[in-house]
C-alpha cells in the first residue's frame, strides 16, 4: 500500500523559481491537505481541498496556489520562490474533513530549500 | 478556534522509565484528540486517537493517552520507554466552529531515550 506519495522528495531552488510540488493518494479519500513544518512551528495548513473541485485557504496559503487535479492528486505550486518558503512540505488525506474523528494520512514528506 | 499546547519541546528518559509526553487543548465544542510520530526523515504516522467513548485510549507501540474533560488534557504515556520511541511526538485536535477542516497541532515534543 503506497498511501500518500509526494514527489519530489528533495528540491533546491532559487530565489524567484517556480515549482510544483506533487501528491497521490489511493485510499479514495475524499479530503486532502498541504502542511508546512518549521523547526519549533509544528505544522501549519497551507491550503486544503474538503473534496473534488474543493480548495480553501489554511493558516499560510500566502506565497501558495493549489490544484486539486481530481480526487487522487493535489498539487502545491510556488510561483516565485523566496527563502521564506524554505521548510518540510508535507501532503496528507482523510476519508473526510470537516470536524471529523478520521485521522490524516501523511506522505513522507518533500524536503525544499530556496537560495 | 482551537488551539494545542504541548508542555516541553524536549523529553529526555532513561530506557525503561515512564514517558509522558503532555498535551493540553482549547475547544469550544467537544474534540477529537490525535497523538502523531514523526521518525526522523519520514511523515507523521498516527499512534492513537480519541473520539467518544472511553477516556482511556490505547495505541500502537504499547502508548496511551487519557481524555480528561475537566482539565482540557490529553497526555501520552507508556509504561517503560525503549530506545525506538526515540522520535518527535504531536498532539492534534479537530473540533469544530471556523476553520472546522482544520487539524490543528502543537508544537512538538522531541522524546530521547538514554541508554
Amino acid at each position: 500500500n503506497a498511501g500518500v506519495t509526494q514527489t519530489p522528495k528533495f528540491q533546491v531552488l532559487k530565489t524567484g523559481q517556480s515549482m510544483t510540488l506533487q501528491c497521490a493518494q489511493d485510499m479514495n479519500h475524499n479530503s486532502m491537505y498541504w502542511y508546512r513544518q518549521d523547526p519549533g512551528m509544528g505544522l501549519r495548513l497551507i491550503y486544503y481541498s474538503a473534496s473534488e473541485g474543493t480548495t480553501d485557504k489554511g493558516e499560510v496559503p500566502n506565497g501558495y496556489n493549489v490544484s486539486r487535479l481530481n480526487k487522487r492528486e493535489f498539487s502545491l505550486r510556488l510561483e516565485s520562490a523566496a527563502p521564506s518558503q524554505t521548510s518540510v512540505y508535507f501532503c496528507a488525506s482523510s476519508e473526510r474533513g470537516a470536524y471529523s474523528n478520521q485521522p490524516q494520512h501523511f506522505g513522507d514528506g518533500t524536503r525544499l530549500s530556496i537560495l | 478556534a482551537q488551539s494545542v499546547t504541548q508542555l516541553g519541546s524536549h523529553v529526555s528518559v532513561s530506557e525503561g522509565a515512564l514517558v509522558l509526553l503532555r498535551c493540553n487543548y482549547s475547544s469550544s465544542v467537544p474534540p477529537y484528540l490525535f497523538w502523531y510520530v514523526q521518525y526522523p526523515n519520514q511523515g507523521l504516522q498516527l499512534l492513537l486517537k480519541y473520539t467518544t467513548g472511553a477516556t482511556l485510549v490505547k495505541g500502537i507501540n504499547g502508548f496511551e493517552a487519557e481524555f480528561k474533560k475537566s482539565e482540557t488534557s490529553f497526555h501520552l504515556t507508556k509504561p517503560s520507554a525503549h530506545m525506538s520511541d526515540a522520535a518527535e511526538y504531536f498532539c492534534a485536535v479537530s473540533s469544530g466552529g471556523a476553520g472546522s477542516y482544520q487539524l490543528t497541532f502543537g508544537k512538538g515534543t522531541k522524546l530521547s531515550v538514554i541508554p
